[in-house]
Protein backbone atom coordinates (compact mmCIF):
# COMPACT_ATOMS: atom_id res chain seq x y z
CA UNK A 1 0.00 0.00 0.00
CA UNK A 2 0.80 3.82 -0.95
CA UNK A 3 0.60 6.77 1.94
CA UNK A 4 1.75 10.07 1.31
CA UNK A 5 2.63 12.50 4.18
CA UNK A 6 2.74 16.16 4.17
CA UNK A 7 3.65 17.31 7.78
CA UNK A 8 2.53 21.28 7.37
CA UNK A 9 -1.47 21.53 7.37
CA UNK A 10 -0.59 25.35 6.79
CA UNK A 11 2.32 27.50 5.44
CA UNK A 12 2.37 31.72 5.47
CA UNK A 13 4.24 33.12 3.43
CA UNK A 14 4.60 36.71 2.31
CA UNK A 15 4.29 38.00 -1.66
CA UNK A 16 7.40 37.74 -3.45
CA UNK A 17 9.08 35.35 -1.10
CA UNK A 18 10.12 31.60 -1.83
CA UNK A 19 8.04 28.93 -0.52
CA UNK A 20 8.66 24.99 -0.24
CA UNK A 21 5.87 22.42 0.63
CA UNK A 22 7.23 19.25 1.74
CA UNK A 23 5.48 15.84 0.70
CA UNK A 24 7.16 12.48 1.70
CA UNK A 25 5.42 8.61 0.63
CA UNK A 26 5.58 5.57 1.35
CA UNK A 27 5.52 3.04 -0.91
CA UNK A 28 7.24 -0.68 -1.32
CA UNK A 29 6.63 -0.29 -5.44
CA UNK A 30 7.45 2.07 -8.10
CA UNK A 31 5.09 4.94 -7.73
CA UNK A 32 4.18 8.44 -9.83
CA UNK A 33 4.24 11.21 -7.95
CA UNK A 34 1.96 14.39 -8.27
CA UNK A 35 0.91 17.88 -6.99
CA UNK A 36 -2.15 19.37 -7.15
CA UNK A 37 -3.87 22.38 -6.37
CA UNK A 38 -7.25 23.37 -5.21
CA UNK A 39 -8.61 26.88 -4.98
CA UNK A 40 -11.89 27.13 -3.11
CA UNK A 41 -14.94 25.83 -4.15
CA UNK A 42 -13.08 23.95 -7.04
CA UNK A 43 -11.60 20.26 -8.19
CA UNK A 44 -8.21 19.68 -7.76
CA UNK A 45 -5.96 21.24 -11.15
CA UNK A 46 -2.86 19.21 -12.06
CA UNK A 47 0.50 21.36 -10.74
CA UNK A 48 2.96 19.03 -12.43
CA UNK A 49 3.96 15.13 -11.86
CA UNK A 50 6.55 13.08 -11.66
CA UNK A 51 7.01 9.53 -13.64
CA UNK A 52 10.37 9.16 -14.75
CA UNK A 53 14.09 10.26 -15.71
CA UNK A 54 14.86 13.80 -14.73
CA UNK A 55 13.98 13.91 -10.73
CA UNK A 56 13.55 17.71 -11.30
CA UNK A 57 9.93 18.34 -12.85
CA UNK A 58 8.47 21.88 -13.66
CA UNK A 59 5.24 22.29 -13.81
CA UNK A 60 2.27 25.92 -14.57
CA UNK A 61 2.38 28.74 -12.40
CA UNK A 62 5.99 28.91 -12.00
CA UNK A 63 6.28 25.70 -9.49
CA UNK A 64 8.83 22.80 -9.20
CA UNK A 65 9.44 20.13 -7.86
CA UNK A 66 12.24 17.67 -6.81
CA UNK A 67 12.16 13.73 -6.49
CA UNK A 68 14.19 12.04 -4.17
CA UNK A 69 14.01 8.46 -4.04
CA UNK A 70 16.57 7.52 -1.57
CA UNK A 71 14.71 10.40 1.08
CA UNK A 72 11.22 9.35 -0.89
CA UNK A 73 10.63 13.07 -0.72
CA UNK A 74 9.34 14.53 -3.72
CA UNK A 75 9.07 19.06 -2.29
CA UNK A 76 6.91 21.63 -4.37
CA UNK A 77 8.92 24.98 -4.67
CA UNK A 78 8.23 28.33 -6.02
CA UNK A 79 10.85 31.25 -5.62
CA UNK A 80 8.62 34.16 -5.70
CA UNK A 81 5.29 33.42 -4.43
CA UNK A 82 1.34 35.79 -5.87
CA UNK A 83 -1.39 36.19 -3.42
CA UNK A 84 -3.02 34.17 -6.43
CA UNK A 85 -1.13 31.36 -5.06
CA UNK A 86 -3.13 31.11 -1.89
CA UNK A 87 -4.83 27.53 -2.11
CA UNK A 88 -5.04 24.20 -0.44
CA UNK A 89 -2.74 22.03 -2.36
CA UNK A 90 -1.92 18.05 -2.33
CA UNK A 91 0.26 15.51 -2.91
CA UNK A 92 -0.40 12.13 -4.21
CA UNK A 93 1.04 8.81 -5.51
CA UNK A 94 -0.31 5.95 -7.37
CA UNK A 95 1.03 2.87 -8.82
CA UNK A 96 2.59 2.79 -12.23
CA UNK A 97 0.75 -0.06 -13.25
CA UNK A 98 -3.02 -0.62 -14.28
CA UNK A 99 -6.34 0.55 -12.70
CA UNK A 100 -4.66 2.27 -9.76
CA UNK A 101 -5.73 5.25 -8.17
CA UNK A 102 -4.60 8.07 -6.06
CA UNK A 103 -3.74 8.38 -3.01
CA UNK A 104 -3.79 11.88 -1.47
CA UNK A 105 -1.91 13.32 1.41
CA UNK A 106 -4.45 15.58 3.94
CA UNK A 107 -2.93 19.01 2.33
CA UNK A 108 -0.92 21.98 3.05
CA UNK A 109 -2.89 25.98 2.94
CA UNK A 110 -0.30 28.11 1.20
CA UNK A 111 -1.54 31.93 2.89
CA UNK A 112 -0.19 34.08 0.80
CA UNK A 113 -0.15 37.50 2.13
CA UNK A 114 1.26 41.23 1.11
CA UNK B 1 -14.27 20.73 -24.76
CA UNK B 2 -16.06 20.67 -21.90
CA UNK B 3 -13.70 18.79 -18.99
CA UNK B 4 -15.48 16.93 -16.46
CA UNK B 5 -18.52 17.73 -15.62
CA UNK B 6 -20.39 17.26 -12.37
CA UNK B 7 -23.91 17.34 -11.77
CA UNK B 8 -25.67 18.61 -9.28
CA UNK B 9 -23.10 21.28 -7.53
CA UNK B 10 -24.67 21.33 -3.82
CA UNK B 11 -27.21 19.00 -2.61
CA UNK B 12 -28.73 18.54 1.13
CA UNK B 13 -29.78 15.59 2.17
CA UNK B 14 -31.23 14.22 5.82
CA UNK B 15 -29.98 10.84 7.50
CA UNK B 16 -31.19 7.75 6.25
CA UNK B 17 -32.20 9.44 2.45
CA UNK B 18 -30.68 8.28 -0.48
CA UNK B 19 -28.49 10.27 -3.25
CA UNK B 20 -26.86 10.01 -6.53
CA UNK B 21 -24.51 11.91 -8.16
CA UNK B 22 -23.66 12.49 -12.13
CA UNK B 23 -20.86 12.73 -13.90
CA UNK B 24 -19.74 13.47 -17.35
CA UNK B 25 -16.27 12.52 -18.15
CA UNK B 26 -14.16 14.70 -20.84
CA UNK B 27 -14.47 14.05 -24.30
CA UNK B 28 -12.43 10.75 -25.67
CA UNK B 29 -12.09 9.20 -21.90
CA UNK B 30 -13.21 5.99 -21.36
CA UNK B 31 -12.96 5.38 -17.26
CA UNK B 32 -14.08 7.28 -14.06
CA UNK B 33 -13.06 7.25 -10.71
CA UNK B 34 -14.91 8.58 -7.77
CA UNK B 35 -13.35 10.28 -4.98
CA UNK B 36 -14.78 11.87 -1.13
CA UNK B 37 -13.09 15.19 -0.05
CA UNK B 38 -14.33 15.39 3.73
CA UNK B 39 -14.17 19.33 5.01
CA UNK B 40 -9.94 19.35 5.49
CA UNK B 41 -8.77 16.65 4.35
CA UNK B 42 -7.30 15.10 0.75
CA UNK B 43 -9.66 12.97 -1.15
CA UNK B 44 -10.22 9.82 -1.00
CA UNK B 45 -10.62 7.06 -3.32
CA UNK B 46 -13.84 5.01 -3.86
CA UNK B 47 -14.03 3.23 -6.58
CA UNK B 48 -13.15 3.37 -10.46
CA UNK B 49 -15.06 2.16 -13.20
CA UNK B 50 -14.24 0.65 -16.85
CA UNK B 51 -15.88 -1.14 -19.59
CA UNK B 52 -19.32 -0.39 -17.34
CA UNK B 53 -17.70 -2.59 -14.77
CA UNK B 54 -16.16 -1.63 -11.24
CA UNK B 55 -12.58 -2.54 -11.64
CA UNK B 56 -10.83 -1.17 -8.43
CA UNK B 57 -12.48 0.02 -5.20
CA UNK B 58 -11.27 1.62 -1.53
CA UNK B 59 -12.20 1.04 1.53
CA UNK B 60 -15.69 2.50 1.61
CA UNK B 61 -18.95 0.27 2.80
CA UNK B 62 -21.68 -1.15 0.23
CA UNK B 63 -23.80 2.08 0.82
CA UNK B 64 -21.38 3.50 -1.78
CA UNK B 65 -22.15 1.87 -5.25
CA UNK B 66 -21.57 2.94 -8.18
CA UNK B 67 -22.65 2.58 -12.48
CA UNK B 68 -20.80 3.39 -15.73
CA UNK B 69 -23.47 3.80 -18.81
CA UNK B 70 -22.11 2.91 -22.32
CA UNK B 71 -21.35 6.38 -23.14
CA UNK B 72 -18.87 6.73 -20.28
CA UNK B 73 -20.39 8.54 -18.18
CA UNK B 74 -21.16 7.31 -14.70
CA UNK B 75 -23.22 7.41 -11.36
CA UNK B 76 -22.22 7.51 -7.72
CA UNK B 77 -25.11 6.25 -5.32
CA UNK B 78 -24.77 6.47 -1.80
CA UNK B 79 -27.81 4.88 0.37
CA UNK B 80 -28.56 5.21 4.25
CA UNK B 81 -27.01 8.59 4.39
CA UNK B 82 -25.15 9.09 6.98
CA UNK B 83 -23.83 12.60 8.53
CA UNK B 84 -20.29 11.56 7.88
CA UNK B 85 -21.32 11.44 4.18
CA UNK B 86 -21.04 14.57 4.12
CA UNK B 87 -18.10 16.09 2.02
CA UNK B 88 -17.40 17.20 -1.66
CA UNK B 89 -17.43 13.78 -4.18
CA UNK B 90 -15.35 14.78 -6.99
CA UNK B 91 -15.17 12.73 -10.24
CA UNK B 92 -12.22 11.83 -12.55
CA UNK B 93 -11.82 10.30 -15.65
CA UNK B 94 -9.16 9.38 -17.58
CA UNK B 95 -8.00 7.31 -21.30
CA UNK B 96 -7.32 4.02 -20.53
CA UNK B 97 -3.89 3.05 -22.56
CA UNK B 98 -2.40 -0.02 -21.59
CA UNK B 99 1.05 0.23 -19.94
CA UNK B 100 1.42 3.56 -20.20
CA UNK B 101 0.68 6.75 -17.82
CA UNK B 102 -3.05 7.55 -17.77
CA UNK B 103 -3.81 11.38 -16.28
CA UNK B 104 -6.74 11.61 -14.60
CA UNK B 105 -8.59 15.11 -14.69
CA UNK B 106 -10.88 16.50 -12.31
CA UNK B 107 -14.44 17.60 -12.12
CA UNK B 108 -15.33 20.67 -10.38
CA UNK B 109 -17.04 18.08 -7.54
CA UNK B 110 -20.20 18.32 -5.78
CA UNK B 111 -20.68 19.02 -2.19
CA UNK B 112 -23.39 16.69 -0.26
CA UNK B 113 -24.54 18.02 3.06
CA UNK B 114 -26.28 15.77 5.12
CA UNK B 115 -28.34 16.85 8.07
Amino acid sequence: AQSVTQLDSQVPVFEEAPVELRCNYSSSVSVYLFWYVQYPNQGLQLLLKYLSGSTLVKGINGFEAEFNKSQTSFHLRKPSVHISDTAEYFCAVRMNTGFQKLVFGTGTRLLVSP
Amino acid sequence: DAGVTQSPTHLIKTRGQQVTLRCSPKSGHDTVSWYQQALGQGPQFIFQYYEEEERQRGNFPDRFSGHQFPNYSSELNVNALLLGDSALYLCASSHLRRGLYNEQFFGPGTRLTVL
